[in-house]
């Protein structure tokens, strides 16, 4: 009965590898978000679906590329890992009811550590 | 874009002391101002948010207090337990999903 749900909760791999990390809400939720958490612990987000239709698309390499099949999935496959890439990548999702902002849940995380 | 800051970062408080932390937006456009709580290891979760509409929120041992003209927030945490200890995040939103995440504080409650 997990809300937000990730995988794989770790992740390690070689420079110059192309990985995915797989998010499934079973809120009912129209829009998910993928989050990156660095070492000092900043939280920025990357992108943010809703209803399958991307609505937030911050300046993040064109190496990331998110896809969401429907809106209750919203994966990130990353290509040609850098070791600038290792970190924490969180996906949230949120209802985002019309004429407010709404509390946003997130995933356990993946930590993603580049070699 | 929406610029939000943070302070202090790290603050550590005596069991029963009250813990205040303080954060600066800087676009006007911003009306939802939620508080994330991230223990060591866990996701974040929310523990308590304001809307621009509404002075001060307060939910039993915490409570958060907005000035829109200054374009502050703060975060107020009374009675201290150990368990408060963790990192402790605001944001600002100045459109519909689009939430700008503060610096983060950790506080840490001795006993």
């Amino acid at each position: 009965d997990t809300a937000v749900s990730q995988t794989p909760k770790y992740l390690v791999t070689q420079m110059g590898n192309d990985k995915s990390i797989k998010c499934e809400q079973n809120l009912g939720h129209d829009t998910m978000y993928w989050y990156k958490q660095d070492s000092k612990k900043f939280l920025k987000i990357m992108f943010s679906y809703n209803n399958k239709e991307l609505i937030i698309n911050e300046t993040v390499p064109n190496r990331f590329s998110p896809k969401s099949p429907d809106k209750a999935h919203l994966n990130l496959h990353i290509n040609s890992l850098e070791l600038g890439d290792s970190a924490v990548y969180f996906c949230a999702s949120s209802q985002d009811s019309a004429g407010g902002r709404d509390e946003q849940f997130f995933g356990p995380g993946t930590r993603l550590t580049v070699l | 874009g929406e610029n939000v800051e943070q302070h202090p970062s790290t603050l550590s408080v005596q069991e029963g002391d009250s813990a205040v932390i303080k954060c600066t937006y800087s676009d006007s456009a911003s009306n939802y101002f939620p508080w994330y709580k991230q223990e060591l290891g866990k996701r974040p979760q929310l523990i308590i948010d304001i809307r621009s509409n509404v002075g001060e929120k307060k939910d039993q041992r915490i409570a958060v207090t907005l000035n829109k003209t200054a374009k502050h927030f703060s975060l107020h945490i009374t009675e201290t337990q150990p368990e408060d200890s963790a990192v402790y995040f605001c944001a600002a939103s100045p459109w519909a999903s689009k939430l700008t995440f503060g610096t983060g504080t950790r506080l840490q409650v001795t006993l």
